[in-house]
């Protein structure tokens, strides 16, 4: 499995954007992008998947460059809710043994 | 659809004590998994279940650890003689059958396991 390195922590105010970037330099060909959100005391809630260029849903965009080495997860206006431990996963199609890192603890200030 | 119950939520052992934790998986969910979490870390996978089979159990201590999931029932994830460094957050996850290609599971909130 690809090992991932993410920042530890990260500060924003209410209403900005937030870009929580994720380096994956040995990702395989068959590997995808997976964003995981876990807030204190609750288990890890699926945020969005990729493989390339970019994907957006309800919630989320992710940004994954060409050479795939690292992927940028966007937040559009968070809000005090959004605070919580973002997890940056590489691993393949359908894996199920997921592996976290210790993630990103965002902290969205009002 | 109720998401994946987890039960107890908290529970508090002595050294030498069982521990025994379930997990019910989302309704038409056929895999389980369960994770451990320690402290400021994140989830280490320990083993993967389908009904009646193991499918695979390597992040799981071959000691003191066992997990099955039956035919009828929920999911346990099983402690003998439970020792201070098992303290720890204890996560079941599930998914529906084929899985896909999104690497997605549903996790339960939780069992908190606190040895003293």
């Amino acid at each position: 499995l690809a090992k991932t390195t993410q920042p530890i922590s990260m500060d924003s105010y209410e209403g900005q954007e937030v870009n929580i970037t994720c380096s994956h330099n040995n990702i395989a060909t068959n590997d995808y992008i997976t964003w995981y959100q876990q807030f204190p005391s609750q288990g890890p809630r699926f945020i969005i998947q990729g493989y390339k260029t970019k994907v957006t849903n309800e919630v989320a965009s992710l940004f994954i460059p060409a050479d795939r080495k690292s992927s940028t997860l966007s937040l559009p206006r968070v809000s005090l809710s959004d605070t919580a431990v973002y997890y940056c996963l590489v691993a393949g199609a359908g894996s199920y043994q997921l592996t976290f890192g210790k993630g990103t603890k965002l902290s969205v200030i009002p | 659809n109720a998401g994946v119950m987890q039960n107890p939520r908290h529970l508090v052992r002595r050294r030498g004590q069982e521990a025994r934790l379930r997990c019910s998986p989302m309704k038409g969910h056929s895999h389980v998994y369960w994770y451990r979490q320690l402290p400021e870390e994140g989830l280490k996978f320990m083993v993967y279940l389908q009904k009646e089979n193991i499918i695979d159990e390597s992040g799981m201590p071959k000691e003191r650890f066992s997990a099955e999931f039956p035919k009828e029932g929920p999911s346990i994830l099983r402690i003998q003689q439970v020792v201070r460094g098992d303290s720890a957050a204890y996560f079941c996850a599930s998914s529906p059958p084929g899985r896909g290609t999104q690497n997605e599971q549903f996790f339960g909130p939780g069992t908190r396991l606190t040895v003293l």
